[in-house]
């Protein structure tokens, strides 16, 4: 069965520095989205992603976050300049265009800043 | 605005035993659309259920079973005869039919199901 996949399964970075996040959403979907899940917390919206740009994005994407698909296949998220708020389980969801909201997710990068 | 609230944070039960874990919504649209996703202790986001608001039937699938009541804004989930592999937190979720479709989450359920 295909499914979302999500690499690194856990990020360590030191407050400051710039991660990018990668995700393979599943190959026929054309919806694409970011949530984190701070631990212990629910899962929250990040942005969501359509024919190669922004569809919509929360107050929790500001200006240090960005998405790209800068391939066919790959997904990615990237935080500039990294703070200790932004340690999160980071998921990767995808759907079809015609499974409408059915939204699938892939296992989740764990996100840790020092 | 739309809100997802689980009141349960956390149930135990034996297992054979049925729980339900309630979940209750608020929205201001006419078309929108509930789900259920259940994250087991290795921590993905497993896909249960959609709904759409208007479809009011009940659905059971095996042991699993959804009660939706738009009259009390409620998509509670039922577990029959639970196991110690339905140990999990679930999340119900919310999206509306406006141009977008991101999912606002409730604070989920933890459950925790003994032998």
């Amino acid at each position: 069965e295909p499914e979302v996949t999500q690499t690194p399964s856990h990020q360590v970075t030191q407050m400051g520095q710039e991660v990018i996040l990668r995700c393979v959403p599943i190959s026929n979907h054309l919806y694409f989205y970011w949530y984190r899940q701070i631990l212990g917390q629910k899962v929250e919206f990040l942005v969501s992603f359509y024919n190669n740009e922004i569809s919509e994005k929360s107050e929790i994407f500001d200006d240090q976050f960005s998405v790209e698909r800068p391939d066919g296949s790959n997904f990615t998220l990237k935080i500039r300049s990294t703070k200790l708020e932004d340690s999160a389980m980071y998921f990767c969801a995808s759907r079809s265009g015609t499974s409408y909201y059915e939204q699938y997710f892939g296992p989740g990068t764990r996100l840790t800043v020092t | 605005a739309q809100k997802v609230t689980q009141a349960q944070t956390e149930i135990s039960v034996v297992e054979k035993e049925d729980v339900t874990l309630d979940c209750v919504y608020e929205t201001r649209d006419t078309t929108y659309y509930l789900f259920w996703y259940k994250q087991p202790p290795s921590g993905e986001l497993v896909f249960l259920i959609r709904r759409n608001s208007f479809d009011e039937q009940n659905e059971i699938s095996g042991r699993y079973s959804w009660n939706f009541q738009k009259s009390t804004s409620s998509f509670n989930f039922t577990i029959t005869a639970s196991q110690v592999v339905d140990s999990a937190v679930y999340f119900c979720a919310l999206s509306e039919d406006d141009n977008t479709d991101k999912l606002i989450f409730g604070t989920g359920t933890r459950l925790q199901v003994f032998p």
